[in-house]
């Protein structure tokens, strides 16, 4: 099954700044998603990025505050804007795998000080 | 409503008894999958098992099975003779296929924290 190397792994930050997360898949996908998990919460989708096509966004979540690149079938990128404490979260990428199966980063640990 | 229910918030497991994780999950859409994850205190996720609504039998993959029972929505995780290795938070999930427009991203429940004592 296919690798997703995610990266930064965890970065210290301060509000107002943006950080951009990135994931690189060792195989060609079609879709990736991005996931949110906040502290002690469960997983809660961003947005589905197609490769040549804007990113569809989940109720809640809007472009301005998370853009997505997806330049081709292998890498994508999520920007967190403007942060601020409540932005601290785990952030995962995600892409399905053969029939049945999702493949997740390694997920990035963001800490909004 | 929620689409993925997880009513137990935590458990505490004797090494190498079995442990069954709840789930429950609410879909009109005919054509669903039903996964279930494991999150160690690292952050990752580990997909564990997957069971499709029209699957027959009950998915199983070494130690982990799933209890599906269709028409009660419902989707246990059965881990047999546990390990202390298996402490971890554990996420069942739901991918609606029809609803969904296609390869759509997991809806999650909230989790289960197991905990397994020596």
């Amino acid at each position: 099954s296919a690798v997703i190397s995610q990266k930064p792994s965890r970065d210290i930050c301060q509000r107002g700044t943006s950080l951009t997360i990135q994931c690189q898949v060792d195989s060609q996908v079609t879709m990736m998603f991005w996931y949110r998990q906040q502290p002690g919460q469960s997983l809660t989708l961003i947005a589905t990025a197609n490769q040549g096509s804007e990113a569809t966004y989940e109720s809640g979540f809007v472009i301005d505050k998370f853009p997505i690149s997806r330049p081709n079938l292998t890498f994508s990128t999520l920007t967190v804007s403007n942060m601020s404490p409540e932005d601290s979260s785990i952030y995962l990428c995600s892409s399905p795998q053969g029939n049945y199966g999702y493949t997740f980063g390694s997920g990035t640990r963001l800490t909004v000080v | 409503a929620q689409k993925i229910t997880q009513t137990q918030p935590g458990m505490f497991v004797q090494e190498k008894e079995a442990v069954t994780l709840d789930c429950t999950y609410d879909t009109s859409d005919p054509s669903y999958g039903l996964f279930w994850y494991k999150q160690p205190s690292s952050g990752e996720m580990i997909f564990l098992i997957y069971q499709g609504s029209y699957d027959q039998q009950n998915a199983t993959e070494g130690r982990y099975s799933l209890n599906f029972q269709k028409a009660r929505k419902s989707a246990n995780l059965v881990i047999s003779a546990s390990q202390l290795g298996d402490s971890a938070m554990y996420f069942c999930a739901m991918r609606e296929i029809y609803s969904g427009g296609g390869a759509d991203g997991l809806t999650f429940g909230k989790g289960t924290h197991l905990i397994i004592q020596p």
